[in-house]
């Protein structure tokens, strides 16, 4: 059972480029987190897609913007990037049927803005 | 504002030692508390959570945390280290029916033999 996969692993991008990273949940799971790993600090929530719209969002702006597809896989895209969008960005997912608190996270994406 | 505090940045403790890690939280409705691990190139596990009932909850690798409403914290505590417990660990909060956490900085946890 494969657990939650992301890609690409890493990514290098200049100032005002835009990037798409994406994200497939663990099997059986229908909900997609993504959230934001800054150096030396916790990850911070964007927002959440359930039943392909986003259900939550954090504190971040219009640049920040996601999809959900029909298979529940996941993508986040951000435009007109900045230095500060250089972080390690995480999805996680869960099954909204069932709330346990148990979200699984992926390895992330290093994404890398020069 | 709700947010979750880790003191402590970098911890060092030899092997066979016992360890705590400090968490203290600000969350206005009731508090669902997690603890997740963070070894390098791996995504963040869940080591254990605390919805209600018992204070003292189990979780896995022999970890276990200690819910204190009184001093607003969620420690979390094992008996005896491991050196393959060498990771980034995170305290996060959050509410009941919803997957949005609320993160503290981290400790990093340091194992020598």
């Amino acid at each position: 059972d494969a657990g939650v996969t992301q890609s690409p692993t890493h990514l290098i991008k200049t100032r005002g480029q835009q990037v798409t990273l994406r994200c497939s949940p663990k099997s059986g799971h229908d909900t997609v987190s993504w959230y934001q790993q800054a150096l030396g600090q916790g990850p911070q929530f964007i927002f959440q897609y359930y039943e392909e719209e986003e259900r939550q969002r954090g504190n971040f702006p219009d640049r920040f913007s996601g999809h959900q597809f029909p298979n529940y896989s996941s993508e986040l895209n951000v435009n007109a990037l900045l230095l500060g969008d250089s972080a390690l960005y995480l999805c996680a997912s869960s099954f909204a049927g069932l709330w346990e608190g148990t979200q699984y996270f992926g390895p992330g994406t290093r994404l890398t803005v020069l | 504002a709700q947010s979750v505090t880790q003191p402590d940045i970098h911890i060092t403790v030899s092997e066979g030692a016992s360890l705590e890690l400090r968490c203290n939280y600000s969350y206005g409705a009731t508090p669902y508390l997690f603890w997740y691990v963070q070894s390098p190139g791996q995504g963040l596990q869940l080591l254990l959570k605390y919805f209600s009932g018992d204070t003292l909850v189990q979780g896995i690798k022999g970890f276990e945390a200690e819910f204190k409403r009184s001093q607003s914290s969620f420690n979390l505590r094992k008996p005896s280290v491991h050196w393959s417990d060498a990771a980034e660990y995170f305290c996060a909060v959050g509410a009941r029916n919803t997957d949005k956490l609320i993160f503290g900085t981290g400790t990093r946890l340091q194992v020598f033999p």
